[in-house]
């Protein structure tokens, strides 16, 4: 079974300053790996999705590496502003679409 | 707006009553999932239908049902709520991985 990880659970840093968010997964015959963001009380919003034969994925100011042989993920957010802040969640994903996710990492960013 | 659309947004139940959670989504998807998030946990799968007219079971189906009724609309079924069940509820559809895509979440609080 897979198990999804993120470390730290919180994260805070001052605004400007890029952002660095860990995920390790246990199975490395995954089919994707999906990085979401969350803000309270709200619905998750999907941010960037790497398939199993891709390195990385970027968009915008956001950058996700993906390294299977390591069990390893990492979302780079250049140039954090205070609308960053969120809870940030990776998951690892199967061919058919399900996902097992991590815990998330809370996410402040000061002005 | 295109969209999943989750009823209700909140629901208060005492132990031992049922109710059904209702999901529908416009976006021509075949995959749709249920999943719940409960404090300090990311989300787990409770079942997912991988097409019209198919349903499995996921991570921690046990207490709940469901029914895909078409290619829209897939609801979830407590028979008879537990306070375990207490959670926050999401569907979300998918186009086998890609295209993910949460409603904002039925709130449940069962005492």
């Amino acid at each position: 079974k897979q198990e999804v990880t993120q470390i730290p659970a919180a994260l805070s840093v001052p605004e400007g300053e890029n952002l660095v968010l860990n995920c390790s997964f246990t199975d490395s015959a995954i089919y994707n790996l999906q990085w979401f963001r969350q803000d309270p009380g709200k619905g998750l919003t999907s941010l960037l999705l790497i398939q199993s034969s891709q390195r990385e994925q970027t968009s915008g100011r956001l950058n996700a590496s993906l390294d299977k042989s390591s069990g390893r993920s990492t979302l780079y957010i250049a140039a954090s502003q205070p609308g960053d802040s969120a809870t940030y969640l990776c998951a690892g994903g199967d061919s058919w679409g399900k996902l097992q996710f991590g815990a998330g990492t809370q996410v402040v960013v000061t002005p | 707006n295109a969209g999943v659309t989750q009823t209700p947004k909140f629901q208060v139940l005492k132990t031992g009553q049922s109710m059904t959670l209702q999901c529908a989504q416009d976006m021509n998807h075949n995959s749709m999932y249920w999943y719940r998030q409960d404090p300090g946990m990311g989300l787990r799968l409770i079942y997912y239908s991988a097409s019209e007219g198919t349903t499995d079971k996921g991570e921690v189906p046990n207490g709940y049902n469901v029914s895909r009724l078409n290619k829209r609309e897939f609801s979830l079924r407590l028979e008879s709520a537990a306070p375990s069940q207490t959670s926050v509820y999401f569907c979300a559809s998918s186009e086998r991985g890609p295209g993910y895509t949460f409603g904002s979440g039925t709130r449940l609080t069962v005492v």
